[in-house]
């Protein structure tokens, strides 16, 4: 998974609770993606970053927030979770030799009860 | 939503056969791409093809787009149990932050 992590790969939790997850990447690469998947909806981009500190909103961020504190390290926060985030979610990276193609983490599974 | 739209949404063929999907989106790209997704698994790059080009050839891939209609259409030939994933396309429209908009995409089952 070209040196991109997730963590936890699997987290169930209670509504109204906060939920972080983690991506790591090794490839020092610039832009970094959260996306979430949803039966019959495909990838959703849920935020972005073109760089440390500098992030963007995606199709779907409402209820998300995101920091980039390092290169490597994009984290993905939901504030206070509820059932409309249960879903899958993937980290994304880009940049190096191949600049327009995204390589994905493993996913998260998130729960949310 | 920009979201392009994938047809089939589910394919069945038997091992040997050629798989046709096709993609759809509704703004002028840069490019499209074409990605795999094995069940439980993140999604991996397959080919990309410029909005200049109008055919590309990976392996037994091959790509096609058609900026008049707003289309492409992924080949795979001689398929293997194997090729049995979920296949997205995803198209980049315009500007400098590498943003994918992502179809719903296809179910491909290759039968033994």
């Amino acid at each position: 998974d070209a040196g991109i992590t997730q963590s936890p790969r699997h987290k169930v939790t209670e509504t109204g609770t906060p939920v972080t997850l983690r991506c790591h990447q090794t490839e020092n690469h610039r832009y970094m993606y959260w996306y979430r998947q949803d039966p019959g909806h495909g990838l959703r981009l849920i935020h972005y970053s073109y760089g440390v500190k500098d992030t963007d909103k995606g199709e779907v961020s409402d209820g998300y927030s995101v920091s980039r504190s390092k290169t490597e390290d994009f984290l993905l926060t939901l504030e206070s979770a509820t059932s409309s985030q249960t879903s899958v979610y993937f980290c994304a990276i880009t940049g190096g030799d191949e600049p327009d193609t995204q390589y994905f983490g493993p996913g998260t599974r998130l729960t949310v009860l | 939503s920009q979201q392009g739209e994938e047809d089939p949404q589910a394919l069945s063929i038997q091992e040997g056969e050629n798989a046709t999907m096709n993609c759809s989106y509704k703004t002028s790209i840069n490019n499209l791409q074409w990605y795999r997704q094995n069940s439980g698994r993140g999604l991996v790059h397959l080919i990309l093809i410029r909005s200049n080009e109008r055919e590309k050839h990976s392996g037994r891939l091959r790509v096609t787009l058609d900026t008049s209609k707003k289309s492409s259409s992924l080949l795979i030939t001689a398929s293997r149990a194997a090729d049995t994933a979920s296949y997205f396309c995803a198209t980049e429209h315009g500007g400098a932050t590498n943003k994918l908009i992502f179809g719903t995409g296809t179910l491909l089952a290759v039968q033994p």
